[in-house]
């Protein structure tokens, strides 16, 4: 079975700092892999997906996130942190390969507090 | 145009009650879930329907039963609500999931959130 582990629940920075928020998988045989955030009150958002190819991913909002296999890793980054980047994050993942595991899995999110 | 569409937006009902929330997509998406989101924000599928049909159906009570009258809606009904059913609900939806679409991206609506007392 697939799984995700977003190993802090909390991740404080400041404006203008480098942010990162972590994310690990577990999956058998490759991966497709996701960020999405949530904002207050509302729905799911989709940031950034890794399919192949490159290993840095480029999405929305100035956001990247890379994909480090040997690591089973997929960690979000952002070179300069804006007040408005407070939100929830979530990192997901779902196998390539074809089968029954094939609905896409959440970690338990990061709450991303930027400070002025 | 709001792309998925759920309400109500709130919904409060006593134990023992029968409620619905409704879900529509104008994405032309035929693939739509629901996922139940907990106090503490984690989120966790619930159903999966592909074409009117239920490809997900994870461990979930008899009391939740989903509804897809076509490709455009999907309904959650639950029976004799219970406390532990307060939570709020997304619904979302894709394009179909095949051998090569496992990438599609998901669009969530903005929730349901249901009490209750």
């Amino acid at each position: 079975a697939q799984s995700v582990a977003q190993p802090e629940d909390q991740v404080n920075v400041a404006e203008g700092n480098p942010l990162t928020v972590k994310c690990t998988y577990s999956v058998s045989g490759n991966p497709y892999l996701f960020w999405y955030v949530q904002y207050p009150n509302r729905g799911l958002q989709f940031l950034l997906k890794y399919i192949t190819g490159d290993n840095l991913v480029k999405g929305s909002y100035g956001f990247e996130a890379e994909f480090n296999k040997s690591q089973t890793s997929f960690h979000l980054k952002k070179p300069s942190a804006l007040v408005s980047d407070s939100a929830l994050y979530f990192c997901a993942v779902r196998p390539i390969s074809s089968g029954s595991a094939r609905q896409l899995t959440f970690g338990s999110g990061t709450q991303l507090t930027v400070l002025p | 145009d709001t792309a998925v569409s759920q309400t109500p937006k709130y919904l409060v009902t006593q134990m023992g009650n029968d409620k619905s929330i409704k879900c529509e997509q104008n994405l032309g998406h035929d693939t739509m879930y629901w996922y139940k989101q907990d106090s503490k924000k984690f989120l966790k599928i619930m159903f999966s329907y592909n074409n009117k049909e239920l490809i997900i159906n994870e461990t979930v009570p008899n009391r939740f039963s989903p509804k897809s009258p076509d490709k455009a809606h999907l309904n959650l009904h639950i029976n004799s609500l219970e406390l532990g059913d307060s939570a709020v609900y997304f619904c979302a939806s894709s394009r179909r999931q095949g051998a090569s679409s496992g990438a599609n991206v998901l669009t969530f609506g903005a929730g349901s959130r249901l009490t209750v007392l």
